[in-house]
């Protein structure tokens, strides 16, 4: 069965600092790999992608990320925060026995300081 | 292009009702998706419908169902609800083919409070 660990449930950052979201996976064979940002009483917006093909990837809002498979992550980043970054954000990948059924990590509170 | 949408937002109901949520797909998109989101457990899959047809099923009880129309609309159901029924119930719909086909869009929940 395929897993997700995010590292960190909280993160705090200064405006205008990097954002580095962490996100490990166990998959036996090369898995589909999703990072999604839920705001309050809001459903989950899908931030970025890895699919097949290209190890970087850029998402929305600045984010962009590098498939490691070699080293099973797949962690964001954004070279600079702004206030409106403050989310939720959740990695999940794709079961290899429904690509839509997708499992979640724990979830990543991304905070962000003036 | 209008995106996924629930109904209803909120709702209240009591241990041992049913409820049934609906959720309407992008146009186009003939697989919907149902999820679980609790603070305890998190994000957990619960059923995907193609087709009219249950494609994939998570690790819930038989208390949980759902049912996918031609129209592709779907709804879920929960019976004899339970205090830790209460979450939010997410949708996601996505296209079969193409490059967006393991892509879901999620809409915004309908949030069930069991009392």
């Amino acid at each position: 069965a395929q897993s997700v660990t995010q590292l960190g449930s909280h993160v705090s950052v200064s405006e205008g600092a990097l954002v580095l979201l962490r996100c490990n996976y166990s998959s036996s064979v090369p898995p589909y790999l999703f990072w999604y940002v839920q705001y309050p009483n809001q459903g989950l917006q899908l931030l970025l992608k890895y699919t097949t093909g290209a190890t970087l990837v850029k998402g929305i809002n600045g984010f962009e990320a590098e498939f490691k498979k070699s080293e099973t992550s797949f962690h964001p980043t954004k070279p600079s925060a702004h206030m409106s970054d403050a989310a939720e954000y959740f990695c999940a990948v794709s079961s290899d026995t429904g690509r839509r059924a997708l499992t979640f990590g724990s979830g990543t509170r991304l905070q962000v300081q003036p | 292009k209008a995106g996924v949408t629930q109904t209803p937002r909120y709702l209240i109901k009591t241990r041992g009702q049913q409820v049934t949520l609906s959720c309407s797909p992008i146009s186009g998109h003939r697989s919907v998706s149902w999820y679980q989101q609790t603070p305890g457990q998190g994000l957990q899959f619960l059923f995907e419908y193609f087709s009219e047809t249950q494609r994939n099923k998570g690790n819930f009880p038989g208390r949980f169902s759902g049912r996918q129309f031609s129209n592709s609309r779907s709804e879920m159901n929960v019976s004899t609800l339970e205090l830790g029924d209460s979450a939010l119930y997410l949708c996601a719909s996505s296209p079969n083919t193409g490059s967006g086909a393991n892509v879901l869009t999620f809409g915004a929940g309908s949030r069930l409070t069991v009392l």
